[in-house]
């Protein structure tokens, strides 16, 4: 169970595309989903945090209208990625844990995002 | 100042040889602590939940052992397929997660 499906796995574009990228929770109801940033051999840096039917979360320093985020349905938060430079280029992985039982959840992860912006 | 702190930052060990990560916290309130696995190029992978102190979770030749101010992963007779980075994360009472910057384990044959 707590499987999240994030797609696509890679996407190579020329610079000023935008780029969409989809994170879904499979078999349970995601209340939160997250999206990360990862850099080579580096930990996760969190871009922001995402409620369903509510705006996003930005972290401090990630431009809201760089990367825009929704969050429409309890099963799907999209991060589209607008007017992409070589400087966008990275490994972008999406997470959601749901609030089932008194427990707390751990965050599930998509298996991320290979962006290469050329 | 809500953290969690993972060493090493590297680890090599021989196939066989048993060893243990470490992750330190320090949070106003632990709902949970969480261990991941993530191989390059792809997601974390969640390997176990610790709720509270004096719990522990095994699975395969993994086993976390949790106190109130750590977490052990230990790794006994390690293969080289256990070679990963191995993460650690915290989720405070106040819902903010903390994870920890990792460690990289490699088992040699």
């Amino acid at each position: 169970g707590a499987v999240v499906s994030q797609h696509p796995s890679w996407v190579i574009c020329k610079s000023g595309t935008s780029v969409k990228i989809e994170c879904r929770s499979l078999d349970f109801q995601a209340t939160t989903m997250f999206w990360y940033r990862q850099f080579p051999k580096q930990s996760l840096m969190l871009m922001a945090t995402s409620n369903e039917g509510s705006k996003a979360t930005y972290e401090q320093g990630v431009e809201k209208d760089k990367f825009l985020i929704n969050h429409a349905s309890l099963t799907l938060s999209t991060l589209t990625v607008t007017s992409a430079h070589p400087e966008d280029s990275s490994f972008y992985i999406c997470s959601a844990y749901g609030q089932g039982g008194l427990l707390s959840q751990p965050q599930h992860f998509g298996d991320g995002t290979r962006l290469s912006i050329l | 100042e809500d953290q969690v702190t993972q060493s090493p930052e590297a680890l090599r060990l021989q196939e066989g040889e048993s060893s243990s990560l470490n992750c330190s916290y320090t949070v106003s309130g632990l709902r949970g602590l969480f261990w991941y696995r993530q191989d390059p190029g792809k997601g974390p992978e969640f390997l176990f939940t610790l709720y509270s102190a004096g719990e522990e979770k095994e699975k395969e030749r993994l086993k976390a052992t949790l106190t109130k101010k750590e977490s052990f992963l230990h790794i006994t007779a390690p293969k080289p397929e256990d070679s990963a980075t191995y993460l650690c994360a915290v989720r405070s009472t106040g819902n903010q997660f903390y994870f920890g910057t990792g460690t990289s384990l490699t088992v040699i044959p």
